[in-house]
């Protein structure tokens, strides 16, 4: 159980477009999901925490009209990079937690590498 | 804000029991995760535990806890070239803030 999916794996992109990632939790129902950006060799920063059927609370720093997170179901959380620039080229990854009482349980996705050309 | 530190490097012998350490800064610190990341892959939460424990065992993992130092450890007993992998520390405040604070990753090398 826990297993929470991403698709793309892979994304290659031109600069200028959109990019729309996707993250499933696949047998379980996810009131809460995260998204976290990491780069080489560096840890995950958290990007915004996302709770279904309501807007998603970001961090400092994070451009919420670059990175929309939509939270329509409680299986599924998609973030769109708009405009993408090569800048934004990481590895993205969502994580999912389980609702109470096993709300400190906290499941990550297998990531998605975006490189923006 | 709340941090977290782990040494960047460990390299042990197969076979050999292996310590990753991790230090962290929230005095309110509900929960405490080691999650393992291996290339190209997403995050694998191995164990995680409760600010009130001292310790907890799981198979070949050993978790302790100095929570008046802030000090988390991580043990693997009889490691194996497949425990090869990137080792995060991670803590939950308890001041609402429900998001995960990792650290840098702790990156072990077993040697055959």
């Amino acid at each position: 159980g826990a297993v929470v999916s991403q698709h793309p794996s892979w994304v290659i992109c031109k600069s200028g477009t959109s990019v729309k990632i996707e993250c499933r939790s696949l047998d379980f129902q996810a009131t809460t999901m995260f998204w976290y950006r990491q780069f080489p060799k560096q840890s995950l920063m958290l990007m915004a925490t996302s709770n279904e059927g309501s807007k998603a609370t970001y961090e400092q720093g994070v451009e919420k009209d670059k990175f929309l997170i939509n939270h329509a179901s409680l299986t599924l959380s998609t973030l769109t990079v708009t405009s993408a620039h090569p800048e934004d080229s990481s590895f993205y990854i969502c994580s999912a937690r389980y609702g109470f009482p096993r709300d400190n349980e906290q499941f990550f996705g297998p990531g998605t590498r975006l490189t923006v050309l | 804000g709340e941090d977290v530190e782990q040494s960047l490097f460990l390299s042990v012998r197969e076979g050999d029991s292996s310590v990753i350490n991790c230090t962290y800064t929230d005095s309110s610190s509900t929960y405490l995760y080691w999650y393992k990341q291996e290339p190209g892959a997403g995050l694998q939460l191995l164990t995680y535990i409760f600010s009130n424990m001292d310790m907890k065992q799981d198979q070949r993992l050993t978790v302790l806890l100095n929570k008046k130092d802030k000090h988390l450890s991580l043990r693997i007993a009889d490691t194996q070239t497949g425990d090869s992998a990137i080792y995060f520390c991670a803590e939950k405040g308890g001041t609402g803030r429900r998001a995960l604070t990792f650290g840098s990753g702790t990156r072990l090398q077993v040697q055959p």
